[in-house]
């Protein structure tokens, strides 16, 4: 029973790039989180997304990020023209149905952004 | 701010020692959870403990819960080198789902 995917694990870009990091949930998830995680701090939550729909997206950056879930493949986190300040670790969480508090975390996406 | 707070921030102690760390929160909660993050890992989910729970044991591990003083604690008995990682306690609200994450306690076990 494969858990929580994330592709790349690491992922180099220069400033002004466009990086895309992908989130598979565990299998019959439906409910997916992004969560950023800068050097010696905690996680802090950006979205929460449902199949085809964000519900909470109170913690996403107003510009240049955005994220979707589509029916079919994994749900993605865009982040357009990336700065320095972006560089962090990326973490998808997914759970079973909204209000199940146990979320699954997957294994990261390191930004460096050069 | 951070909804979390743990302290220490940082902890070490010989192998076969308790290690405890505490979390305390602002608002009321929901549910509150102690995750473990190894370095450069993911997160491992340790234990969930509702609102109206005072405490909840799991192996090794045991997390009790205060909400008249907003706080909780995780208590590590017998430890192991493998438990040295970063340990966070992350809080959820009734009717919202995100979690609210501490700034962590860095834990080390000392063989």
């Amino acid at each position: 029973n494969a858990g929580v995917m994330q592709n790349p694990r690491h992922l180099v870009r220069r400033r002004g790039q466009e990086a895309r990091l992908r989130c598979s949930p565990m299998k019959g998830h439906s409910h997916v989180y992004w969560y950023r995680q800068l050097p010696e701090e905690g996680l802090k939550f950006m979205v929460y997304l449902q199949k085809e729909n964000i519900i909470d997206e109170s913690g996403m950056p107003k510009e240049r990020f955005s994220a979707e879930f589509p029916k079919e493949g994994p749900s993605i986190l865009r982040i357009q023209q990336v700065v320095r300040g972006d560089s962090a670790a990326y973490f998808c969480a997914s759970s079973l149905f909204r209000g199940a508090n146990e979320q699954f975390f997957g294994p990261g996406t390191r930004l460096t952004v050069l | 701010s951070q909804q979390g707070e743990e302290d220490p921030q940082a902890l070490s102690i010989q192998e076969g020692e308790n290690a405890t760390m505490n979390c305390s929160y602002k608002t009321s909660i929901n549910n509150l959870q102690w995750y473990r993050q190894n370095s450069g890992r993911g997160l491992v989910h340790l234990i969930l403990i509702r609102s109206n729970e005072r405490e909840k044991h799991s192996g090794r591990l045991r997390v009790t819960l205060d909400t008249s003083k907003k706080s909780s604690s995780l208590l590590i008995t017998a430890s192991r080198a493998a438990d040295t990682a970063s340990y966070f306690c992350a809080t959820d609200v009734f009717g919202n789902e995100k979690l609210t994450f501490g700034t962590g306690t860095r834990l080390t076990i000392i063989p």
